[in-house]
C-alpha cells in the first residue's frame, strides 16, 4: 500500500461547479499537508499549506484535513477553465528541511469544461 | 525576479550512458532539492543540498548523485542509465532548508532513456 493515495482521474466538471479533490494516507506521523497545482510542462506550484487538522480557506480554494480519518481534501469553488491542471497532494512529518522530505500523491488530472 | 531555471529542458539518452542536469535557484536561495516525477511512482524526493552539503537523501540507488556549488547552483548526475530513469526531474529552491511553503519549483528537465 502506498503511503499516499490519490485518484489520478481525469476528473471533468463544467465551469462554475464545485470541485472536490481528495487524498488518503497511512502514516499517522504526517503533520503538514500541502496542495500543489501543476500545469503541463511546468513545475508544481504551492496552493495551500496546512498544519494538523482543520480547514483553511484562500479565495476560491479550501483545504480540509481530517487526521482521525487520514483524509485530506481540496475544494475549488466557481471553477474556471484556467483551473484545468494536475493537482498534487503532499505531506510531511516536519515543516521543512527534515530528513524525509515531502511525500506526494500521484496527482489528479482536472478538466474544467467551458 | 527570475524563477528557478533548469537546463536542459529536454534530453534523450541511451541505456548505459550517464547524464548531468543543472538547476539554478532563485537569486539568494541557498537550498536546492531534487525530485523525480514518473507516471507510475509520482513525485519522489531525491536529495537536498544546502551550503554545498547534502543534507538529506531519498530512497534512490547510488547511481543518483548530486552536488552544489558555492553560487548555490546544483547539478544532479545519473550514471549507467536505465529505461526506468525516464522521468521529469524537478528541482526546488528556498532560502534555507525551511518551511515547504517557501520552496519554489523549476519547470523540470524531461529525460527520456532509450
Amino acid at each position: 500500500q502506498k503511503e499516499v493515495e490519490q485518484d489520478p482521474g481525469p476528473l471533468s466538471v463544467p465551469e462554475g461547479a464545485i470541485v472536490s479533490l481528495n487524498c488518503t494516507y497511512s502514516n499517522s506521523a504526517f503533520q503538514y499537508f500541502m496542495w500543489y497545482r501543476q500545469y503541463s510542462r511546468k513545475g508544481p506550484e504551492l496552493l495551500m499549506y496546512t498544519y494538523s487538522s482543520g480547514n483553511k480557506e484562500d479565495g476560491r480554494f479550501t483545504a480540509q484535513v481530517d487526521k482521525s480519518s487520514k483524509y485530506i481534501s481540496l475544494f475549488i469553488r466557481d471553477s474556471q477553465p484556467s483551473d484545468s491542471a494536475t493537482y498534487l497532494c503532499a505531506m510531511s512529518t516536519d515543516s521543512g528541511g527534515g530528513a524525509d522530505g515531502l511525500t506526494f500523491g500521484k496527482g489528479t488530472h482536472l478538466i474544467i469544461q467551458p | 525576479k527570475a524563477g528557478v531555471t533548469q537546463t536542459p529542458r529536454y534530453l534523450i539518452k541511451t541505456r548505459g550512458q550517464q547524464v548531468t542536469l543543472s538547476c539554478s535557484p532563485i537569486s539568494g536561495h541557498r537550498s536546492v532539492s531534487w525530485y523525480q516525477q514518473t507516471p507510475g511512482q509520482g513525485l519522489q524526493f531525491l536529495f537536498e543540498y544546502f551550503s554545498e552539503t547534502q543534507r538529506n537523501k531519498g530512497n534512490f540507488p547510488g547511481r543518483f548523485s548530486g552536488r552544489q556549488f558555492s553560487n548555490s547552483r546544483s547539478e544532479m548526475n545519473v550514471s549507467t542509465l536505465e529505461l526506468g530513469d525516464s522521468a521529469l526531474y524537478l528541482c526546488a529552491s528556498s532560502w534555507t532548508p525551511g518551511p515547504y511553503y517557501e520552496q519554489y519549483f523549476g519547470p523540470g528537465t524531461r529525460l527520456t532513456v532509450t
